[in-house]
């Protein structure tokens, strides 16, 4: 079956520190990946996605490119501030691995210190 | 605008009552699902619908039922067979089954017993 398997946290950072997320992934079929980030009390919000090999989603100057060769999606940023403190999740979905629905890692909580 | 509204933020259950938890969407999307999120497990899928008047199962469906009687609701009942319904329950949408479509997240619900 499909599984995403992040760093545990919490991961704790000064500001303007560089940040990396590892995110391995295993799926039956040819995966769309996803990282979404979750602040107090809210839902999820995609962050990026990424819907092939070597495809590249950034936002907010967030990175993360598909790897399929070592099936990882790290997710990097050059310089945290303090408000990118939250859970972030990775996440795949394989319409070829059975159900419908993404399959998501555990979450990691990042601190950002300022 | 559009989004998704789940409702209400908090509940409670007594022992042995059924509850339900409501989920509205106008984005005009043809699946949504609904998850369990518990601390340090991540998220897990209950119950998804491709379109309407149909359902299938995720992951964890004992102890839930769904229904989708209209294409922007689709309401969860947590029944009294639900041992462990303490949770933070999220509602999402997408646009189709294609793979490289983002699911859509509300704000959750924070289901707690008496």
């Amino acid at each position: 079956g499909n599984s995403v398997t992040q760093m545990e946290g919490p991961v704790t950072l000064s500001e303007e520190a560089f940040l990396t997320i590892n995110c391995t992934y295993t799926a039956t079929g040819y995966p769309s990946l996803f990282w979404y980030v979750q602040y107090p009390g809210e839902g999820l919000q995609l962050l990026l996605k990424a819907t092939k090999a070597d495809d590249k989603g950034s936002n907010k100057g967030f990175e993360a490119t598909y790897r399929k060769e070592t099936t990882s999606f790290h997710l990097e940023k050059g310089s945290v501030q303090v408000s990118d403190s939250a859970v972030y999740f990775c996440a795949l979905r394989d319409r070829r691995g059975g159900a419908d629905g993404l399959t998501f890692g555990k979450g990691t909580h990042l601190i950002i210190q300022p | 605008d559009g989004g998704i509204t789940q409702s209400p933020k908090y509940l409670f259950r007594k022992e042995g009552q059924n509850v339900t938890l409501s989920c509205e969407q106008n984005l005009n999307h043809d699946a949504m699902y609904w998850y369990r999120q518990d601390p340090g497990q991540g998220l897990r899928l209950i119950y998804y619908s491709q379109i309407v008047n149909d359902f299938q199962k995720g992951d964890i469906a004992e102890g839930y039922s769904v229904s989708r009687e209209k294409k922007e609701s689709f309401p969860l009942t947590v029944t009294s067979a639900q041992k462990n319904p303490t949770a933070f329950y999220l509602c999402a949408s997408s646009q189709d089954r294609a793979s490289n479509q983002p699911q859509h997240f509300g704000d959750g619900t924070r289901l707690s017993i008496l």
